[in-house]
């Protein structure tokens, strides 16, 4: 069982349409971070939220984070095929500090012209 | 250029052999995280070094060691490999313990078993 469940697996989508990926758990998370990963790279850090209900935007996306602390969406306005890749989302435990970031399987997003 | 660095980017191997993959943190990082990714499980915790000293064990196969030297650069060991081996092994580092916002992760090391 995934500590982290990630919908949907795969998405595709002409440019200009808005989109919702989401990450759910049946844990508690004292942070929930999201990364972006493309082909033959690592993950890169998009942003972190730690309080719930937290909701953070980075231009076309917005973060929010749930009032439990469970779980995260993602929403891209407008996307565009730039914003194509792995969507990751990743937590730190409440309590378990130690046991390193735990990651979903991630979202593959593809935003065609 | 993420400031953590990854060596060497590819690597093909036979079954059976060692391999040596090397990392180097962010400059002012002291964690060091090794994770393993593969198309079927994602990204799995291998294990984590803070500033010298393990820190946390994740799903690391015994045929698998690590360490993290004094000037904080960091080796994975992989030994007696088997085909299941193959897959993208990333290292990230953070500044503090718990990676709480955020780690920087490496290009990557391809470990190709034949």
């Amino acid at each position: 069982t995934q500590l982290l469940e990630q919908s949907p697996q795969f998405l595709s989508i002409q440019e200009g349409e808005n989109l919702t990926v989401y990450c759910n758990s049946s844990s508690v998370f004292s942070s929930l971070q999201w990364y972006r990963q493309e082909p033959g790279e690592g993950p890169v850090l998009l942003v972190t939220v730690v309080t719930g209900g937290e909701v953070k935007k980075l231009k076309r996306l917005t973060f929010q984070f749930g009032d439990a602390r469970k779980d995260s969406s993602l929403h891209i306005t407008a996307a565009q095929p730039g914003d194509t890749g792995l969507y990751l989302c990743a937590g730190v435990r409440s309590g378990r500090g130690a046991d390193g970031l735990t990651f979903g399987k991630g979202t593959h997003l593809i935003i065609q012209p | 250029d993420s400031g953590v660095t990854q060596t060497p980017k590819h690597l093909i191997t036979a079954t059976g052999q060692r391999v040596t993959l090397r990392c180097s943190p962010r400059s002012g990082d002291l964690s060091v995280y090794w994770y393993q990714q593969s198309l079927d499980q994602g990204l799995q915790f291998l294990i984590q070094y803070y500033n010298g000293e393990e820190r946390a064990k994740g799903n690391i196969l015994e045929r698998f060691s690590a360490q993290q030297f004094p000037d904080l650069h960091s080796e994975l060991n992989l030994s007696s490999l088997e085909l299941g081996d193959s897959a993208l092994y990333f290292c990230a580092s953070s500044v503090g313990g718990q990676g709480s916002y955020g780690y920087t992760f490496g290009s990557g090391t391809r470990l190709t078993v034949v």
